[in-house]
C-alpha cells in the first residue's frame, strides 16, 4: 500500500545507547521531515531533506543524525540517547513542484521512544 | 522567525455545541495555512487548508478563513460530534527556503455525548 511507514512503533532504550528510527515512503516525495511531539510544544522540526543526499537542520537538531541515501528512506539516529529525547517522533513527506508550500504533509503513525 | 500560536486546551464541549479554536500566526512572505487533526495513536492528517488571503478552507463541517489583516486562521464547526474528539494543530507552510511547516502547540478537544 502507498504511504509512509515508521518503525518501530514503540522503543525503550537506555541512556547512552544509539538508536535508529526508520521511515519509508512509497510516493517518491522529494521532501521528508522528522518532527518530535512533546506536550505543550506541538511538533518541532528536527531535520529535513529536500532530496537524496541533501539534508538540513531544523529547530531542534542537537543529538540527532540523519541520512538519506535513497529517496524513499529517511532514518533518524540518536547517537547517544538522553532522557530529554523521550518523545513521540513523526516522519512526514510532501510533494514538490510549483506551489509546493500549498501541499500538505503526509505523516507516519509515529514512534514512541522512551529513554530510561 | 515564523510562528503559530493557538488557544490552549483542553476544550470540552457537549455534542452539537459550536466550536471555535483560535489560531494566529507571524510570518514573512505568503505562507499557506493548515489545520491538521490527530486521533489517538495516529499521526497527523490534513483537515483543511487555505493558500491565500480571504480563502476559506472547509472539510467535514469544519471551516477556517485566512485573515491576513488579523493574521488569524480560526477553526470553527457549527455542531460537534463525539467523533470530533481529537487534538487539532494549526500550521503554516513557508513559501521559501526549505518550505518548512511550523506547528502550533495543539488544542485537545473533548466532546461529551
Amino acid at each position: 500500500d502507498a504511504g509512509i511507514t515508521q518503525s518501530p512503533r514503540y522503543k525503550i532504550t537506555e541512556t547512552g545507547r544509539q538508536v535508529t528510527l526508520m521511515c519509508h515512503q512509497t510516493w517518491s516525495h522529494s521532501y521528508m521531515f522528522w518532527y518530535r511531539q512533546d506536550l505543550g510544544h506541538g511538533l518541532r522540526l528536527i531535520y529535513y531533506s529536500a532530496a537524496a543526499d541533501i539534508t538540513d537542520k531544523g529547530e531542534v537538531p542537537d543529538g540527532y543524525v540523519v541520512s538519506r541515501s535513497k529517496t524513499e528512506n529517511f532514518p533518524l539516529t540518536l547517537e547517544s540517547a538522553t532522557r530529554s529525547q523521550t518523545s513521540v517522533y513523526f516522519c512526514a513527506s510532501r510533494t514538490t513542484g510549483v506551489g509546493m508550500s500549498n501541499s500538505p504533509l503526509h505523516f507516519g503513525n509515529g514512534t514512541r521512544l522512551t529513554v530510561t | 522567525g515564523n510562528s503559530v500560536t493557538q488557544m490552549e486546551g483542553p476544550v470540552t464541549l457537549s455534542e452539537e455545541a459550536f466550536l471555535t479554536i483560535n489560531c494566529t500566526y507571524t510570518a514573512t512572505g505568503y505562507p499557506s495555512l493548515f489545520w491538521y487533526v490527530q486521533y489517538p495513536g495516529e499521526g497527523l492528517q490534513l483537515l483543511l487548508k487555505a493558500t491565500k488571503a480571504d480563502d476559506k478552507g472547509s472539510n467535514k463541517g469544519f471551516e477556517a478563513t485566512y485573515r491576513k489583516e488579523t493574521t488569524s486562521f480560526h477553526l470553527e464547526k457549527g455542531s460537534v460530534q463525539v467523533s470530533d474528539s481529537a487534538v487539532y494543530f494549526c500550521a503554516l507552510s513557508e513559501d521559501t527556503g526549505g518550505f518548512k511547516t511550523i506547528f502550533g502547540a495543539g488544542t485537545r478537544l473533548f466532546v461529551k455525548a
